[in-house]
């Protein structure tokens, strides 16, 4: 079946950057998105790539994605304290519309 | 613009008493439908997705339930609430062209079986 796999945790200092990554198994899938969740809140999307890119900027962030290794990241630059939350990577399962979410990365900043 | 509501915000509610949350969504029409949940500490696992009134597909088999008895609107049920069922219940949505399958989330229900 589908499945989104990324770590748990990730601490970063502020300032530096944070590479948050996910593995996904569905090869036909046509999007991969990035969520952002804060405390206590819904999910926000932050950006998404369509499977025909390798990469998509968009300010302090930067998506790469290989279909080869069926692999996404997420980059976020100069890291700031509020950037600390849960970012969900997900795949779209274009056959039945269904979206398949990762388990989330918790992303701490140190001071 | 379009916006998506839920309630109650927070619930506490006894192991084995009914439970009925309620989404809503605002200037779509024909929208996808999902629930979620997610428990502490868990990611978001996938309950229920809705591709039309009346048309439910269930992820997981447990004793939730949901329905959608308007284009608009979904609803989220169990007949007798378990410990597990505690979490963060999440309702979004998708358009059905235009966005790329862009969900958008509502604000959550926060769940406490006792």
């Amino acid at each position: 079946g589908e499945d989104v796999e990324q770590s748990l945790f990730l601490s970063v200092r502020e300032g530096d950057s944070s590479v948050i990554n996910c593995t996904y198994t569905d090869s036909s899938s046509t999007y991969l998105y990035w969520y952002k969740q804060e405390p206590g809140a819904g999910l926000q999307l932050l950006t998404y790539i369509f499977s025909n890119m390798d990469m998509k900027q968009d300010q302090r962030l930067t998506v790469l994605l290989n279909k080869k290794d069926k692999h996404l990241s997420l980059r976020i630059a100069d890291t700031q304290t509020g950037d600390s939350a849960i970012y969900f990577c997900a795949e779209v399962v274009s056959r039945d519309d269904k979206i398949i979410f990762g388990k989330g990365t918790r992303l701490h900043i140190l001071p | 613009s379009q916006t998506i509501h839920q309630w109650p915000a927070t619930l506490v509610q006894p192991v084995g008493s009914p439970l009925s949350l309620e989404c809503t969504v605002e200037g779509t029409s024909n929208p996808n439908l999902y629930w979620y949940r997610q428990a502490a500490g868990r990611g978001l696992q996938l309950l229920f997705y809705s591709v039309g009134i009346g048309q439910i597909s269930s992820e997981v088999p447990q004793n939730l339930s949901a329905s959608r008895p308007q284009d608009r609107q979904f609803i989220l049920s169990s007949k007798k609430l378990l410990l597990s069922d505690s979490g963060f219940y999440l309702c979004a949505w998708t358009g059905t062209s235009g966005d790329p399958y862009e969900q958008y989330f509502g604000p959550g229900t926060r769940l406490t079986v006792t």
